[in-house]
């Protein structure tokens, strides 16, 4: 089992629509965890973060976290086609390095 | 602060060779991290630094594989001999305490 996992995608959604990208990890003990953006040739870019159970919004993204089930999500509000890119999901269990999953595609259709 | 800076952006070398990799962090970040990205993957970790120390390296690297981060400023990676399956590109990242990373564009290694 890889320790995050994400869905390879494409994930395809019309503008305007809420695009909802998944994540899950195996190591129980996580306790940060990160949503980068990372456009095609590019470095990835951080999006959010998010420590406790719950959401956490900010502007059209909101990250989700359920710990219970291991489960992170990225929900993004009136999607544009700039929101066209890789989204990785990224988790630290508190040592000092953060594990990337392989990332969900999207595509916002014009 | 231009954010972190990588060089050289594109490096092509010949199987066998050594080449050396250059990062400058954010100057207030004391957390540098190098990272191995290859197409269609999510960053793959390769070392931590804090300050000057390092404090992980991954068991992937091999012995080709060195870093270094004199007096806690830009950090340095060099990959000995290198072999075809070393071409990637290589993410340098800074950050302060555990609010995120800040990643440069990163140095493409081709191996031919």
């Amino acid at each position: 089992q890889k320790e995050v996992e994400q869905n390879s995608g494409p994930l395809s959604v019309p503008e305007g629509a809420i695009a909802s990208l998944n994540c899950t990890y195996s190591d129980r003990g996580s306790q940060s965890f990160f949503w980068y953006r990372q456009y095609s040739g590019k470095s990835p870019e951080l999006i959010m973060f998010i420590y406790s159970n719950g959401d956490k919004e900010d502007g059209r993204f909101t990250a989700q976290l359920n710990k219970a089930s291991q489960y992170v999500s990225l929900l993004i509000r009136d999607s544009q086609p700039s929101d066209s890119a890789t989204y990785l999901c990224a988790v630290n269990t508190g040592g000092f390095k953060t594990i990337f999953g392989a990332g969900t595609r999207l595509f916002v259709k014009a | 602060d231009t954010g972190v800076s990588q060089n050289p952006r594109h490096k092509i070398t010949k199987r066998g060779q050594n080449v050396t990799f250059r990062c400058d962090p954010i100057s207030e970040h004391n957390r540098l991290y190098w990272y191995r990205q290859t197409l269609g993957q999510g960053p793959e970790f390769l070392t931590y630094f804090q300050n000057e120390a390092q404090l992980e390296k991954s068991r992937l690297l091999s012995d080709r594989f060195s870093a270094e981060r004199p007096k806690g400023s830009f950090s340095t990676l060099e990959i000995q001999r290198t072999e075809q399956g070393d071409s990637a590109m290589y993410l340098c990242a800074s950050s302060l305490g555990q609010s995120g990373y800040t990643f440069g564009s990163g140095t493409r290694l081709t191996v031919v």
